[in-house]
């Protein structure tokens, strides 16, 4: 199965700057998710954004798509220790079943 | 609403012994459940997609003797790890479907480390 590229593989910034993850992924795709994972634990789901999407807004939360260049960023704006987790991508890509990116590991550092 | 519960949330067992691990849908009726690997570090792989009252798919690689699954009701899907070996250590995580597109969103479970010693 195809899987999408996610960097940075990790990430380690000052408690209120932004985060910026991307994502890229190989087939076409009906939509894209962002998960977060705390260590040890299931997936959270964060937001959704379909193909035919651009942007999309959640709270501090930011995902843009660019279907032309088959990729997706992730932007959380003033973090928070809180924030700290791994991040994934996941398509949908015709069937049912979600694939995942290699995931970014973000750490905010107080 | 859409909570999904893992039991048990860890296992150590002994190798060669069999292990089964179950995904429940709380509050809402899963026609489809997914189960997945995760290595330390690592992203999620699907291992299989469970649909109730029929055979489970499992992905290429995934040996159906060894994993085998159950989808019994709406709000149940096991997953029996057999002969249980150390390699087969490692998260499993389920997901619940609820709603029959496949648009519809999957809740995860909180996942089951098994260890094997």
């Amino acid at each position: 199965s195809q899987q999408g590229e996610e960097d940075p593989q990790a990430l380690s910034i000052q408690e209120g700057e932004n985060a910026t993850m991307n994502c890229s992924y190989k087939t076409s795709i009906n939509n894209l998710q962002w998960y977060r994972q705390n260590s040890g634990r299931g997936l959270v789901h964060l937001i959704l954004i379909r193909s035919n999407e651009r942007e999309k807004h959640s709270g501090r939360l930011r995902v843009t798509l660019d279907t032309s260049k088959k990729s997706s960023s992730l932007l959380i704006t003033a973090s928070r220790a809180a924030d700290t987790a791994s991040y994934f991508c996941a398509t949908t890509q015709g069937a049912q079943k979600l694939v995942f990116g290699q995931g970014t590991r973000l750490t905010i550092n107080p | 609403g859409a909570v999904v519960s893992q039991h048990p949330s860890w296992v150590i067992c002994k190798s060669g012994t069999s292990v089964k691990i179950e995904c429940r849908s709380l509050d809402f009726q899963a026609t489809t459940m997914f189960w997945y690997r995760q290595f330390p570090k690592q992203s999620l792989m699907l291992m299989a997609t469970s649909n109730e009252g029929s055979k489970a798919t499992y992905e290429q690689g995934v040996e159906k003797d060894k994993f085998l699954i159950n989808h019994a009701s709406l709000t149940l899907s096991t997953l029996t790890v057999t002969s249980a070996h150390p390699e087969d250590s490692s998260f499993y995580i389920c997901s619940a479907r609820r709603g029959l597109r496949e648009s519809n969103e999957q809740f995860f479970g909180p996942g089951t480390r098994l260890t094997v010693l």
